[in-house]
């Protein structure tokens, strides 16, 4: 079955940078791509943006456009996301989403960004 | 960016009776391909969203089918014939028809009486 593992929690000040992993088994990684999608505290979910495993495009939410890199590892099966200049509002949960129609979500982990 | 306005934004229910969600969008969700690209997504407390129904109304392999969507165009609803104890938490929509971005619901919180 599919199933997508992700790094642990991050505890970043401001103006750092995080890069969180999502490590993907039960399916043809490189036929496929990774959404990330995150969650600040009590709020609802936000599309950060995907990338394709097969080709390495990629589509950034605008919001986040200048401060995010999504890539991926064939070899491993992995996905990242770097996210750059942190800020308070940045806390969140995030989570790697595969599959047709965003069917199948990692944990999902939890950045927390303060001085 | 296509906008999804979820109601009620709160949904207290009494277990066993049937329960609603609407989701209704700024614009049609029809695709040129003929295909509408609306999804609905459960998260229980203090677990990872997961998927429930997609392309409107085709539920997922191991879903209740006590679960159901329907709608079309810019109307869409998600309903519970009869609500129990483990349908609790945030039942979010989403469409993928008009992407990048992908956009989500508000978010509507079912919870028992």
């Amino acid at each position: 079955q599919v199933q997508l593992v992700q790094s642990g929690v991050e505890v970043k000040k401001p103006g750092a940078s995080v890069k969180l992993s999502c490590k993907a088994s039960g399916y043809t990684f490189g036929n496929s791509g990774i959404t990330w999608v995150r969650q600040a505290p009590g709020q609802g979910l936000e599309w950060m943006g995907w990338i394709s495993a097969t080709n390495g495009n990629t589509n950034y939410a605008q919001k986040v456009q200048e401060r995010v890199t999504m890539t991926t590892d064939t070899s491993t099966n992995t996905g990242y996301m770097e996210l750059r200049s942190l800020r308070s509002d940045d806390t969140a949960v995030y989570y790697c989403v595969t599959g047709d129609y965003e069917a199948h979500w990692g944990q999902g982990t939890l950045v927390t960004v303060s001085s | 960016d296509v906008v999804l306005t979820q109601s009620p934004l709160s949904l207290p229910v009494t277990l066993g009776q049937p329960a609603s969600i609407s989701c209704r969008s700024s614009q049609s969700l029809v695709h040129s391909d003929g295909n509408t690209y609306l999804n609905w997504f459960q998260q229980r407390p203090g677990q990872s969203p997961r998927r429930l129904i997609y392309k409107v109304s085709n539920r997922d392999s191991g879903v209740p089918d006590r679960f159901s969507g329907s709608g079309s165009g810019t109307d869409f609803t998600l309903k519970i014939s009869r609500v129990e104890a483990e349908d609790v938490g945030v039942y979010y929509c989403m469409q993928g028809t008009y992407w990048p971005p992908l956009t989500f619901g508000g978010g509507t919180k079912v919870e028992i009486k």
